[in-house]
């Protein structure tokens, strides 16, 4: 299973909104609503931040949003804040019946 | 409040075994599927094996599978990774991870244990 394709990098300002994207197959990402995003800190455990493509989980902001469109998902952050700066990583269940994760974007908040 | 908490990693020599823990609180570990996932440094995240609820389905990826071995104990809510055979490649942090009951996604992530494979 190949990962799925982020870019290596994004970045904005405070208070701008980014979008990441995130591209599979139709064996995953355009297969399943089964899309989500982790957020991950320097040396830390990562942390849900959307799933089933536009779900937030209790407790996210509501600045953080996803969506889906054939087999490209995105994960938006709007409101840029300082302490929104670290890796971000989409994920997909698969026709495998087992999930795959993009390489990762790391976000630099200016 | 859930609670994910690995141990057992260490640096082992090429070729060696090591087996990996996952103690388990806070919910009802037998009604959970559970997963390994795994980072190198400084490189993304890894999907490297599922186990179900009850144990009797398994899922490896194509890297580690026949040298890997999942596992749990639902009386002691503990899982396991039994990593055999192992290559420098294998050098990461091993997160333990619970799926989600109600759907495709992982909700509760462990802090993660760091092996190294080394001579």
């Amino acid at each position: 299973q190949s990962a799925l394709t982020q870019p290596a990098s994004v970045s904005g300002s405070p208070g701008q909104s980014i979008t990441i994207s995130c591209t599979g197959t139709s064996s995953d990402v355009g297969g399943y609503n089964y899309v989500s995003w982790y957020q991950q800190h320097p040396g830390k455990a990562p942390k849900l931040m959307i799933y089933d493509v536009s779900n937030r989980p209790s407790g996210v902001s509501n600045r953080f949003s996803g969506s889906k469109s054939g087999n490209t998902a995105s994960l938006t952050i709007s409101g840029l804040q300082a302490e929104d700066e670290a890796d971000y990583y989409c994920s997909s269940y698969t026709s495998s019946s087992s999930w795959v994760f993009g390489g990762g974007t790391k976000l630099t908040v200016l | 409040e859930v609670q994910l908490v690995e141990s057992g990693g260490g640096l082992v020599q090429p070729g060696g075994s090591l087996r990996l823990s996952c103690s388990a609180s806070g919910f009802t570990f037998s009604s959970y599927a559970m997963h390994w996932v795994r980072q190198a440094p400084g490189k993304g995240l890894e999907y490297v094996s599922a186990i179900s609820s009850n144990g009797g389905s398994t899922y490896y990826a194509d890297s580690v599978k026949g040298r890997f071995t999942i596992s749990r104990d639902n009386s002691k809510n503990t899982l396991y990774l039994q990593m055999s055979s192992l290559r420098a490649e294998d050098t990461a942090v091993y997160y333990c991870v619970r799926e989600n009951s109600g759907s495709y996604y992982f909700d509760y992530w462990g802090q993660g244990t760091l092996v190294t494979v080394s001579s």
